[in-house]
């Protein structure tokens, strides 16, 4: 029983296109965050939500938009995809702000755009 | 100069071996330090944690933490093929955002 999961796992598209990636966690955790992992395997903190409450928004492109419907959802949309765009996209949650630093991830979303 | 130093490796040895993982910070207030294990195609896995300086075991694991240096280490005693993988050292970068380091690619040979 997989305790954080993402979809789709492989995203192969065309530049311009939206499209979207989900994840969910069953771990009862309050806060969720997403990652971009790049070529060099550079992990940087994208986005997190506490209890469907934004927390970070960092420097990320405004074609990015995450949406959390409840605390154990938190997808990711992305619009107008570019050729830097690809990389592999991961979810993680921990169980809340004050225990933020240990997280648990996802297998990742392996996108790229052609 | 990266907050986080990593060496991406990658690194190889023989099972049995004792393994030496290293990273180098420059940030001072750093507090928690993490280190996760990374199998090809799979996400980040939380192997240690540790709080401030000090050394933390956990069976073959050691995390050793040296403020005074800015320097964390992860090693790996009697060193087995299922330890391939990447390790990623992460350090708190307030905020509450974790800081992570290249990774290094670690590959033991049987």
């Amino acid at each position: 029983d997989t305790a954080v999961s993402q979809t789709p796992k492989y995203l192969v598209t065309q530049m311009g296109n939206d499209k979207s990636i989900k994840c969910e966690q069953n771990l009862g955790h309050d806060t969720m965050y997403w990652y971009k992992q790049d070529s060099k395997k550079f992990l940087k903190i994208m986005f997190s939500y506490n209890n469907k409450e934004l927390i970070i928004n960092e420097t990320v492109p405004n074609r990015f938009s995450p949406k959390s419907p409840d605390k154990a959802h938190l997808n990711l949309h992305i619009n107008s995809l570019e050729l830097g765009d690809s990389a592999v996209y991961f979810c993680a949650s921990s169980q809340d702000l004050d225990r933020w630093t240990i997280q648990y991830f996802g297998a990742g979303t392996r996108l790229s755009v052609l | 100069q990266k907050e986080v130093e990593q060496d991406p490796g990658p690194l190889s040895v023989p099972e049995g071996a004792i393994v030496s993982l290293n990273c180098t910070y420059s940030n001072s207030a750093f507090q928690y330090f993490m280190w996760y294990r990374q199998y090809s195609r799979k996400g980040p896995e939380l192997l240690m944690y540790t709080y401030s300086s000090g050394n933390k075991e956990d069976g073959r694991f050691t995390a050793q933490v040296d403020k005074s240096s800015k320097y964390i280490s992860l090693f790996i005693r009697d060193s087995q093929p299922s330890d391939s993988a990447t390790y990623l050292c992460a350090m708190d970068q307030g905020a509450q955002k974790l800081v992570f380091g290249q990774g290094t690619r670690l590959t033991i040979n049987p």
